[in-house]
């Protein structure tokens, strides 16, 4: 089975700077994908980022980047230019691409508390 | 982008009592839905995964009779927590996926209290 470990429970970082949340899986699958969700105050999960194992370079969203090492099984979010409206709980998860029933799942990491300080 | 609803988004009931939450995909057909439970500062855990007209998929420890799941339309699925405790008590988030979707889209949650 799949796990994933984010080894951060919270992380702080000063408005205007970059931090980097960290994320490991194991598995024995080659192609899957990789996802980075945003889980605010609000609780509502939005997605921040996705990455296809099968693609080597790393998925980008404005402020928002990926680094994706295959081989080390790495996946973490680097947050570029922190706003205040980033505060929230990042968890980052799995999904295999696997047809059989019950792989479509999504397996999340432990969760990252992420706070901004102005 | 796709919009997933949840109903109730709060609900308080007395213990011993069944409880219906809701879960609508508004903009596409959701083959696939999925309900998790959040406790709270954790992760989401899922719970079990629905694929319509057919009955659901539940992970280790969940028990089916508890948490009776219904996949009834490509657009409505139910979540009915029967005969509720204090310790159902949680936070119950749905996700839907349409077959042609890569990703999941999550429903805004439904928090519930049993008494």
């Amino acid at each position: 089975a799949q796990t994933v470990t984010q080894s951060q429970p919270e992380m702080s970082v000063q408005e205007a700077e970059t931090v980097t949340l960290s994320c490991t899986y194991d598995t024995s699958e080659s192609d899957y994908y990789l996802f980075w969700y945003k889980q605010p105050p609000s609780r509502q999960m939005i997605l921040v980022i996705r990455q296809e194992a099968y693609k080597q370079q790393n998925a980008t969203e404005n402020r928002f980047s990926v680094n994706f090492q295959k081989a080390a099984k790495s996946f973490s979010l680097k947050i570029s230019d922190s706003q205040l409206g980033d505060a929230a709980m990042y968890f980052c998860a799995y999904r295999s691409l696997s047809p059989i029933q019950g792989a479509q799942k999504l397996v999340f990491g432990q969760g990252t508390r992420l706070t901004i300080n102005p | 982008g796709a919009v997933v609803s949840q109903h109730p988004s709060r609900v308080i009931c007395k213990s011993g009592t069944s409880v219906k939450i809701e879960c609508r995909s508004l903009d596409f057909q959701a083959t696939t839905m999925f309900w998790y439970r959040q406790f709270p500062k954790k992760s989401l855990m899922l719970m079990a995964t629905s694929n319509e007209g057919s009955k659901a998929t539940y992970e280790q420890g969940v028990e089916k009779d508890k948490f009776l799941i219904n996949h009834a339309s490509l657009t409505l699925s139910t979540l009915t927590v029967t005969s509720a405790h204090p310790e159902d008590s949680s936070f119950y988030i749905c996700s839907a996926k349409a077959s042609s979707y890569n990703e999941q889209f999550f429903g805004p949650g439904t928090r519930l209290t049993v008494l």
